[in-house]
């Protein structure tokens, strides 16, 4: 199957900073790829949707200038936490599509653990 | 999007077939019934997808009630690694195409 790698797996930060979760589609091109958040015990909640070369699209209660989202290339989306608060500390996760056909599958990065302090 | 109602946990055991429901009432002609599962600590899995017919694949059985208002995920023979989160998501064919997770049921398999 296809497979989706994210970097870091885990990362520690102080509270103010910001940091970049990078999601990588490594043997497909993908043309939309989706942001998750998850905590402890509760389900995975859609952040955003992002395609190549366009903005992304937030879902409601998402802030855009907080959760910053690149998708420069077929390849590669980007997620910037910006001024990282002890709330914000989660799971994230990405997923990627290969194509526009309907049946296509989201391929899951293994995500990353965000802690800020 | 249309929701989907799972139990809240199941157990099983070991080399023993596991069926895990999912009631999907509002399913409208344009949605896919998707199953993912998620291991602990890590990103969710595709398991299985269908429309209207049963489907099978390495992985599991997806059987899909004639009116499409529930379907099971047939686990043959359960091992340990099959223990997850299980969750049961309808995705329309058309627009955004996105996964709306639910709470999903948690599959514990006793050895």
């Amino acid at each position: 199957g296809a497979v989706v790698s994210q970097h870091p797996s885990r990362v520690i930060c102080k509270s103010g900073t910001s940091v970049k979760i990078e999601c990588r589609s490594l043997d497909f091109q993908a043309t939309t790829m989706f942001w998750y958040r998850q905590f402890p015990k509760q389900s995975l909640m859609l952040m955003a949707t992002s395609n190549e070369g366009s903005k992304a699209t937030y879902e409601q209660g998402v802030e855009k200038d907080k959760f910053l989202i690149n998708h420069a290339s077929l390849t590669l989306s980007t997620l910037t936490v910006t001024s990282a608060h002890p709330e914000d500390s989660s799971f994230y996760i990405c997923s990627a599509r290969a194509t526009q056909r309907d049946w296509e599958t989201q391929y899951f990065g293994p995500g990353t653990r965000l802690l800020v302090l | 999007d249309a929701k989907t109602t799972q139990p809240n946990s199941m157990e099983s055991n070991e080399e023993e077939p596991v069926h895990l429901p999912c009631n999907h009432s509002t399913i409208s002609g344009t949605d896919y019934i998707h199953w993912y599962r998620q291991l602990p600590s890590q990103g969710p899995e595709y398991v299985i997808h269908g429309l209207t017919s049963n489907v099978n694949n390495r992985m599991a059985s997806l059987a899909i009630a004639e009116d499409r208002k529930s379907s099971t995920l047939i686990l043959h023979r359960a091992t340990l690694r099959d223990a997850a989160v299980y969750y049961c998501i309808l995705r329309r064919i058309q627009g955004a195409q996105k996964l709306v997770f639910g709470q999903g049921t948690r599959l514990t398999i006793n050895p």
